[in-house]
Formats: structure tokens, C-alpha cells, sequence
């Protein structure tokens, strides 16, 4: 079945670490992105790229990276300038165009030790 | 963006329809209206969108106001798996990969 996977389900971080986050998508979409969920809020776009080879930021992009270098692929990191990293992270892709439904892997929690 | 405004939380019993309203005063010509729920501890899950006409499709039915300012979504026969958070979203349709803004959405609770 087609569809998008994120790994690790759980991810705990210690002060001062780099950890990445991975997503793989098999939907052979164009576009993805990677969201930040805090408990009772909606989604806030962290990053996304609408094609390999390019991304652009989002809402709160400060203390993230990514990369884009397959068309299945679009890890997340989020570096030790990200002082608030706990938080529920959610990939998601879909075609390109504004009216184009959204595809959601099941998330990463991740934790601060 | 344009804003959506929807109830906090809703009850509804088994197999009963629901209705959940959105309100989205601001709109414009080229924004669809999409509807996204999330059950505890998943992703997204995508559940309809249309511009103008009503829709259906085998999750739900959307209904829109003649003036596009509010649309309801509508679940049949509820049951316990559809209890989640279900989200309003405006999406512009000239933009290319946009992000989506999400509210708070509406917590729908169903029971026995």
C-alpha cells in the first residue's frame, strides 16, 4: 500500500544534541512537509519543498533543518538552537497545487531527557 | 489566511448523523474548503474539500452555503471510530505546495 512512513514513533534528545527525523513517502508526490504539533494545538509548518533539490521555510523553521535529495525521502533535524523541541512532529506530501489533498505519516514524538 | 471558526466540541450517539459547522466569513473566490481529522496520537487524515457545490464521498458530505460563508460537514451514521478532532481549512487554489492552516478544530466525541 502506498502511503508515508516516519521513524522513529518515540525520540528523546539530550541537551545539546542534533537529532533527525526521517520520513519516506511512496506516493510519488512532488511536495512535502514536516509539521509541529503541541498538545491542544493545530499544525504549524516548519518546513517544505515542492520539488528535490529545493525547500523553502515555513512558519517556525529557526533550530530546523532538512534536506530534499530524493523524491521519496525529506528528513527532518532539529538542531540544539531549537530550545522547545518536545513536541509531536507530522510529515506529510502531496501533488503540487494549492487545492491538492494532504497525505500524513503517523508522526514523531519527540522528548527532551 | 483566511480564518475558519469552528465549535470547540461536539457530542453525537452512535449511529446518529452529525453535523459540523464551520464558519469562514472571510473567504475568497479561490479557496477551497477542506477537512482534515485526527484521532489521538495520529496524523491528519484527509476527509473531503470542495469550492462551490456540495460533495460527497464515502467518508462524509460537504455541504456549502450559497455564499460560501460557512459549510457543514456531514458524518451519516457516526460511530466510534469517527471520534476525533475534525479541522476546517482554507487552501487557496493558485498556490502551489501551500502549507495548511490548521485552528483548534472541533473534538467530536460519540458515545453508545
Amino acid at each position: 500500500d502506498g502511503g508515508i512512513t516516519q521513524s522513529p514513533k518515540y525520540l528523546f534528545r539530550k541537551e545539546g544534541q542534533n537529532v533527525t527525523l526521517s520520513c519516506e513517502q511512496n506516493l510519488n508526490h512532488d511536495a512535502m512537509y514536516w509539521y509541529r504539533q503541541d498538545p491542544g494545538q493545530g499544525l504549524r509548518l516548519i518546513y517544505y519543498s515542492q520539488i528535490v533539490n529545493d525547500f523553502q521555510k515555513g512558519d517556525i523553521a529557526e533550530g530546523y533543518s532538512v534536506s530534499r535529495e530524493k523524491k521519496e525521502s525529506f528528513p527532518l533535524t532539529v538542531t540544539s538552537a531549537q530550545k522547545n523541541p518536545t513536541a509531536f512532529y507530522l510529515c506529510a506530501s502531496s501533488i503540487p497545487g494549492g487545492y491538492q489533498p494532504q497525505h500524513f505519516g503517523d508522526g514523531t514524538r519527540l522528548s527532551i531527557l | 489566511d483566511a480564518k475558519t471558526t469552528q465549535p470547540n466540541s461536539m457530542e453525537s450517539n452512535e449511529e446518529e448523523p452529525v453535523h459540523l459547522p464551520c464558519n469562514h466569513s472571510t473567504i475568497s473566490g479561490t479557496d477551497y474548503i477542506h477537512w482534515y481529522r485526527q484521532l489521538p496520537s495520529q496524523g491528519p487524515e484527509y476527509v473531503i474539500h470542495g469550492l462551490t457545490s456540495n460533495v460527497n464521498n464515502r467518508m462524509a458530505s460537504l455541504a456549502i452555503a450559497e455564499d460560501r460563508k460557512s459549510s457543514t460537514l456531514i458524518l451519516h451514521r457516526a460511530t466510534l471510530r469517527d471520534a476525533a478532532v475534525y479541522y476546517c481549512i482554507l487552501r487557496d487554489v493558485e498556490g502551489t505546495a501551500s502549507k495548511l492552516t490548521f485552528g483548534t478544530g472541533t473534538r467530536l466525541q460519540v458515545t453508545l
